[in-house]
């Protein structure tokens, strides 16, 4: 099936680490995706990792990949009361002509 | 280039009604998709554009949707007799080429919100 799935919500305080985990399905993706998005607003790509990566650093992000169990996160390391968003995974099928998205991880961020 | 615009970003229509959105993608960009998003869930995949092709259109897309892209630039997205289960808000997205191939990324745009009462 296409189900990509992630937790639905995750409270941290500021300064905290977040991580976000999602499983995919399609083993052959060759990119995996993360978006943001904020209340009323579009998608953010945020980063994405290459199927042939374990981990990805990206500043504050860290996107960790396990090819063998179809897990991916994000952590965000110190995160900020402007981290509050939803975070969606998305992976690529049918070829790239289209990316499939979780339902995305609510992350509140406590001050 | 400012990125993904799309037009407009509120709408409130009547039932019945048709409805037309607007979608201008990255100027280099070839590919352009349609999805919609409603509350609570991700975005769903609705119908994509290389160039100025439709190449696929999802099962969601009924007969009463129809979108264009004419000249390989910009892309309408038209709803005709609208319901209230239209209600949702439909996003834009360019990339350069196919995903997860040649073109890593895709861009979205602001998203249209579009309620029917």
């Amino acid at each position: 099936g296409e189900d990509v799935e992630q937790s639905l919500f995750l409270s941290v305080r500021e300064g905290d680490s977040s991580v976000i985990n999602c499983t995919y399905t399609d083993s052959s993706s060759t990119y995996l995706y993360w978006y943001k998005q904020e209340p009323g607003a579009g998608l953010q790509l945020l980063t994405y990792i290459f199927s042939n990566m374990d981990m990805k650093q990206d500043q504050r992000l860290t996107v960790l990949l396990n090819k063998k169990d179809k897990h991916l996160s994000l952590r965000i390391a110190d995160t900020q009361t402007g981290d509050s968003a939803i975070y969606f995974c998305a992976e690529p099928m049918e070829y790239g002509n289209k990316l499939v998205f979780g339902a995305g991880t609510i992350l509140r961020v406590k001050s | 280039d400012t990125g993904v615009s799309q037009n407009p970003r509120h709408k409130i229509t009547k039932r019945g009604q048709n409805v037309t959105f607007r979608c201008d993608p990255i100027s280099e960009h070839n590919r352009l998709y349609w999805y919609r998003q409603t509350l609570g869930q991700g975005p769903e995949f609705l119908t994509y554009f290389q160039n100025e092709a439709q190449l696929e259109k999802s099962r969601l897309l009924s007969d009463r949707f129809s979108a264009e892209r004419p000249k390989g630039s910009f892309s309408t997205l038209e709803i005709q007799r609208t319901e209230q289960g239209d209600s949702a808000m439909y996003l834009c997205a360019s990339s350069l080429a196919g995903l997860g191939g040649g073109g890593t990324e895709a861009f979205f745009g602001q998203g249209t919100r579009l309620t029917v009462v």
